[in-house]
């Protein structure tokens, strides 16, 4: 058990540039779940999927904002034309399905948006 | 929709001695689970403690205790024994089982802990 692990830790990118993150699960859990963080707030969610499905967005996530989980382990998280306001901290958090209440969280990609 | 309320942005204790972080909800759930995650500088938020509505005792995980109110909507954190390696941002969080299987947490906006040597 490796935890949840998230690339890249850090970003930076200039207004305008696409941008994807990637989060890999605990290897047994079948949900995921992405969330944001910005200074002085607490996390706020933005995605949940279980499996491959996703099944919940948050309105936080525009229409510049699109996650996938294509084969069930693996996510990616990609932002298209960045803006100031999309620079955050980018979390993504894993639960098993026989203890789903608990989300364990990796250690986020911090992005800044010149 | 549910709130949490994390009122005390800061706080710190000497090491060794006894600390309560305060957080409060709303809802009109009567199914719910409650958790206090930490996150140390530059590091991954971790699980501290949780607690399931439905039970009435409180939970506790060694040195850390909570005083879970229902009907108060009060779910505060109790370190005992402070140590530096406590020193942290401290969120109190929320979930309830949705219809969609969605756990989603509202968290609260943190609590900043520093133990003091």
């Amino acid at each position: 058990d490796t935890g949840v692990s998230q690339n890249p830790r850090h970003k930076i990118t200039k207004r305008g540039q696409n941008v994807t993150f990637r989060c890999d699960p605990i290897s047994e859990h079948n949900r995921l779940y992405w969330y944001r963080q910005t200074l002085g707030q607490g996390p706020e969610f933005l995605t949940y999927f279980q499996n491959e499905a996703q099944l919940e967005k948050s309105r936080l996530l525009s229409d510049r904002f699109s996650a996938e989980r294509p084969k069930g382990s693996f996510s990616t998280l990609e932002i298209q034309r960045t803006e100031q306001g999309d620079s955050a901290m980018y979390l993504c958090a894993s639960s098993s399905p026989r203890g789903h209440e608990t989300q364990y969280f990796g250690p986020g990609t911090r992005l800044l948006v010149l | 929709a549910q709130t949490v309320t994390q009122s005390q942005p800061e706080m710190s204790v000497q090491e060794a001695e006894t600390v309560t972080l305060s957080c409060t909800y709303d809802t009109s759930e009567n199914n719910y689970y409650l958790f206090w995650y930490k996150q140390p500088p530059s590091r991954q938020m971790i699980l501290v403690i949780r607690q399931e509505a439905y039970k009435q005792q409180n939970a506790t995980e060694n040195r850390f205790s909570v005083n879970f109110q229902k009907a108060a909507k009060s779910f505060s954190l109790k370190i005992s024994d402070s140590q530096l390696g406590d020193t942290a941002m401290y969120f109190c969080a929320f979930m309830k089982p949705s219809t969609s299987g969605t756990y989603k947490y509202i968290f609260g906006t943190g609590t900043r802990l520093k133990v003091l040597a």
